[in-house]
């Protein structure tokens, strides 16, 4: 079946970047796109970016574009989240997500980012 | 962007009640490609409903959504103690894809 493991729990400092990494199993990982949602504390699902694990193109929402990179490694099935210029608004709950096209049907289980001053 | 504003914020029933939540987008949604999905505290969202009326898989029948174009209905037919949660709308017709702010269903 479906599995997306992600990287564990990170805590940042105000202006630094974190990385967070989700390891596809179960499926052709270059069939699917990646999605990314962040879900702040006590908060809603935001939408972040999805990548075409198949040739690397990605889109981003624009509240994101400028800080946010994409990008997978086919050799691992593994597909990653880049976020800079973190502040205390970063902090929440990054949950990456595979669609069947675009309709996200498996996710993975959330890696918490806490980002202090 | 398509946003998706859903109502009412919170909805307090008993079980056994029916449970009516709106989804609205300020434009057209492509394809009618709008789901519904349930989290619970410290879940992972779970897909209940895609293409604006197709049950996912394993979802009861008590789960029914509507609608089409900009206004979107989930119906609860009869609210067990397992429905209790958080229901987001999401859009997936076109990028940007935007999720709606979310209805929490709670007990009355």
């Amino acid at each position: 079946q479906v599995v997306l493991v992600q990287s564990g729990a990170e805590v940042k400092k105000s202006g630094a970047s974190v990385r967070v990494s989700c390891k596809a199993a179960g499926y052709t990982f270059t069939g699917s796109y990646i999605h990314w949602v962040r879900q702040a504390p006590g908060q809603g699902l935001e939408w972040m970016g999805w990548i075409n694990p198949n040739n690397g193109g990605t889109f981003y929402a624009q509240k994101f574009h400028d800080r946010v990179t994409l990008s997978r490694d086919t050799s691992t099935n593994t597909a990653y989240m880049d976020l800079t210029s973190l502040t205390s608004d970063d902090t929440g709950v990054y949950f990456c997500a595979k669609s069947i096209r675009f309709l996200i049907e498996s996710w993975g289980q959330g890696t918490l980012v806490t980002v202090s001053s | 962007e398509i946003v998706l504003t859903q109502s009412p914020g919170t909805l307090s029933l008993s079980p056994g009640e029916r449970a009516t939540l709106s989804c609205r987008a300020n434009e057209s949604v492509s394809s009618n490609y709008l789901a519904w999905y349930q989290q619970k505290p410290g879940q992972t969202p779970r897909l209940l409903i895609y293409s604006a009326l197709i049950r996912a898989t394993g979802i009861p029948d008590r789960f029914t959504g509507s609608g089409s174009g900009t206004d979107f209905t989930l119906t609860i037919a009869r609210l067990e103690p397992e429905d209790f949660a958080v229901f987001y709308c999401h859009q997936y017709g076109n990028s940007p894809l935007t999720f709606g702010g979310g209805t929490k269903v709670e007990i009355k």
